[in-house]
């Protein structure tokens, strides 16, 4: 069955620190990937994602990711936080097999220390 | 404005009693979904619907009902709670499923308490 894992469950940075949210995929084949950041007491927003095309993938709020087919990998990353990115993150994953689904990992809660 | 709206925002209820929460897009989307999020498990699917009167099964469907009459509207029917259902419950849809899986839009969630 397709999953998607997300290793770091909660991450404490300094403001100013390079931030990677580590995100693996098990699914072989066509793959839709995105990530949501779900900040305190509000809805979950889409902050990129990827269909195709260049695996560097910019998305809102100076965030970016990069698929690694490889690796089955779809890692967030932004150069330098702000105390603002404090916030639940989300990888999630959709496959051409079953178009209709949608699979989200467990997230990842970041910290930042102003 | 494009949105999808829930309610109600919040819920306690008590084991057994029927509860109905309703989840409306206003966006003429065809595809729309429940989503439970507990700690620790991240979103899990619970139904979807892929345009009116079609529904199906996600990951989690034990204990939920759900219909789709109309295209905007898909509300999440609960017949007898419990208490493992207490979760924060959000709604989502999207334009649709298959022509390169278009962005998910959320709703504001709900939060339901069982005792």
């Amino acid at each position: 069955a397709q999953s998607v894992s997300q290793h770091n469950h909660h991450v404490i940075l300094s403001e100013a620190a390079s931030l990677e949210l580590g995100c693996n995929y098990s699914y072989g084949g066509t793959v839709n990937l995105f990530w949501y950041v779900q900040y305190p007491g509000q809805h979950l927003q889409l902050l990129l994602k990827y269909f195709s095309g260049d695996p560097l993938v910019k998305g809102i709020k100076g965030f970016e990711a990069e698929f690694i087919k490889s690796k089955f990998s779809f890692n967030l990353r932004k150069p330098s936080v702000q105390w603002s990115d404090t916030a639940e993150y989300f990888c999630a994953v959709t496959v051409y097999s079953s178009a209709s689904k949608i699979i989200f990992g467990s997230g990842t809660r970041l910290s930042i220390r102003p | 404005e494009a949105q999808v709206t829930q309610n109600p925002r919040y819920l306690i209820t008590v084991t057994g009693k029927k509860l109905t929460v309703t989840c409306s897009q206003n966006m003429n989307h065809e595809y729309m979904s429940w989503y439970r999020q507990d700690p620790g498990l991240g979103l899990r699917q619970i139904y979807y619907s892929m345009n009116v009167e079609v529904t199906d099964k996600g990951d989690v469907p034990e204990g939920y009902k759900v219909s789709r009459k109309e295209k905007r509207n898909f509300p999440l029917i609960l017949e007898s709670p419990s208490p493992n259902q207490t979760s924060l419950y959000f709604c989502a849809s999207s334009l649709s499923p298959t022509s390169g899986w278009e962005t998910q839009y959320f709703g504001p969630g709900t939060r339901l308490l069982v005792l």
